[in-house]
């Protein structure tokens, strides 16, 4: 059975780095057909999709312009997992973030409520 | 970017009763190399992550009950649900993959009447 499993903290202090992880069951980072992607959830912004990882004989990623200068998504093919690494975070980053596969959504991960702290 | 923009907000339906809900984008979807809508259809409930309903505009997800339906092309699409029930009281939301970033919709909220 496919399934993400996210795990990562509920609460950051503002200016510090946000970091989930992503684990994949039945899939596979390195897929030569699957895009990895961190989308979120927030009253403000609704669904936002913020970047994606994929492997095509070399990795790609691909960042949302909202928050490029401040995100990175990293594969990890040792643990076959993804990770979300967002810097310098002020309580505007407040969501419920998700791991999803492909380009239409088809598998997601359960979700973590992230509240930033002032 | 493309916008998505969802109408109505939000929808109270009868059971059994049918539902509609639209979805328009700023800049046609259509991808003319597989003429396929780049446009997914997304069901939220309480606690829960988005389930992917309909894909490429028209096509069911597997295990989505054939009360779904989508429909349209460019930049108009229709999610209908054809006779509701009580377990489809949830949040609608549709995206566009045609063009990066991913953009959805502002959701609308499906109720009982």
């Amino acid at each position: 059975q496919v399934q993400l499993q996210q795990s990562g903290p509920g609460l950051v202090k503002s200016s510090q780095t946000l970091l989930l992880t992503c684990v994949i069951s039945g899939d596979s980072v390195s897929s030569n057909i699957a895009t990895w992607n961190w989308i979120r959830k927030s009253p403000s912004r609704g669904l936002e999709w913020l970047g994606r990882t994929y492997y095509r004989s070399k990795w790609f990623h691909d960042y949302a312009l909202s928050v490029t200068s401040r995100i990175t998504i990293s594969p990890d093919t040792a643990k076959n997992q993804f990770s979300l690494h967002l810097s310098s975070v002020t309580p505007d980053d407040t969501a419920v973030y998700y791991c999803a596969r492909n380009s239409a959504f088809d598998l997601w991960g359960q979700g973590t409520m992230v509240t930033v702290s002032s | 970017d493309i916008v998505m923009t969802q109408s109505p907000d939000s929808l109270a339906v009868s059971l059994g009763e049918r539902a509609t809900i639209n979805c328009k984008s700023s800049h046609s979807i259509f991808y003319s190399s597989n003429n396929e809508n780049c446009l997914a259809w997304y069901q939220q409930k309480p606690g829960q992550p988005p389930r992917l309903l309909i894909y490429w505009a028209s096509s069911r997800e597997p295990g989505v009950p054939d009360r779904f339906s989508g429909s349209g092309s460019g930049t108009n699409f229709t999610l209908t649900i054809s006779s509701l029930q009580a377990e489809d009281v949830a949040l609608y939301y549709c995206q566009q993959y045609f063009i990066l970033p991913f953009t959805f919709g502002q959701g609308t909220k499906l109720e009982i009447k």
